[in-house]
């Protein structure tokens, strides 16, 4: 059973740029799609991206193209997602998640809080 | 984009009700359907994938089904941990949308 371990929470000024980890483990990494899902306090889920690493190449959602970069790191199972610009509504807890292809989520880390105050 | 929505927002049912969630698709998407359970606080954990099959672990209680527009999850005996939200989501092409999701309240 893979595990998906999240790095810790982040306080961001507006303008700024924050940068995401997420380590797998127990499982196989490069073949594997590892996207990034974000929740608003209180709101829906909502896709960022993904990578799948074996491949290389990241897809973004439309919304945040130009400002967001997933990579992958497969010497130590780690994907990345850096924000920049970030403004309040960037404020959320960001999830990564793994599965089979692009848009499919079967695990989970266990989220990620991002703030962005002044 | 695919726009999907999710009907009831809320609802509330007893231990041992039979309830039914649906989702509905804003254009055709086959089997791409996905759904996951949310408890405040923590990650959503898969439930069902291409519709109708149940990710391992998850109680037989748990089932999906439809194909095109119109899906629905259904709980067939309500326990009192299934107090959750739960998500639609198609993975037919991008963007890879989320229902707005429906509060269940045992």
């Amino acid at each position: 059973q893979v595990q998906l371990v999240q790095s810790g929470a982040e306080v961001k000024k507006p303008g700024s740029s924050v940068k995401v980890s997420c380590k797998a483990s127990g499982g196989t990494f490069s073949n594997y799609a590892m996207s990034w899902v974000r929740q608003a306090p209180g709101q829906g889920l909502e896709w960022m991206g993904g990578i799948i690493p074996i491949l290389g190449t990241a897809i973004y959602a439309q919304k945040f193209q130009g400002r967001v970069t997933i990579t992958a790191d497969e010497s130590t199972s780690t994907a990345y997602m850096e924000l920049s610009s970030l403004r309040s509504e960037d404020t959320a807890v960001y999830f990564c998640a793994r599965g089979g292809g692009y848009g499919t989520f079967d695990d989970w880390g266990q989220g990620t809080q991002v703030t962005v105050s002044s | 984009d695919i726009q999907m929505t999710q009907s009831p927002s809320s609802l509330s049912a007893s231990v041992g009700d039979r309830v039914t969630i649906t989702c509905r698709a804003s254009q055709g998407i086959s089997d791409y359907l996905a759904w996951f359970q949310q408890k405040p606080g923590k990650a959503p954990k898969s439930l069902i994938y291409a519709a109708s099959s149940l990710q391992s672990g998850v109680p037989s209680r748990f089932s999906g089904s439809g194909s095109g527009t119109d899906f629905t999850l259904t709980i067939s005996s309500l326990q009192p941990e299934d107090s959750a939200t739960y998500y639609c989501q198609h993975y037919d092409n991008d963007p890879y949308t989320f229902g707005q999701g429906t509060k269940l309240e045992i």
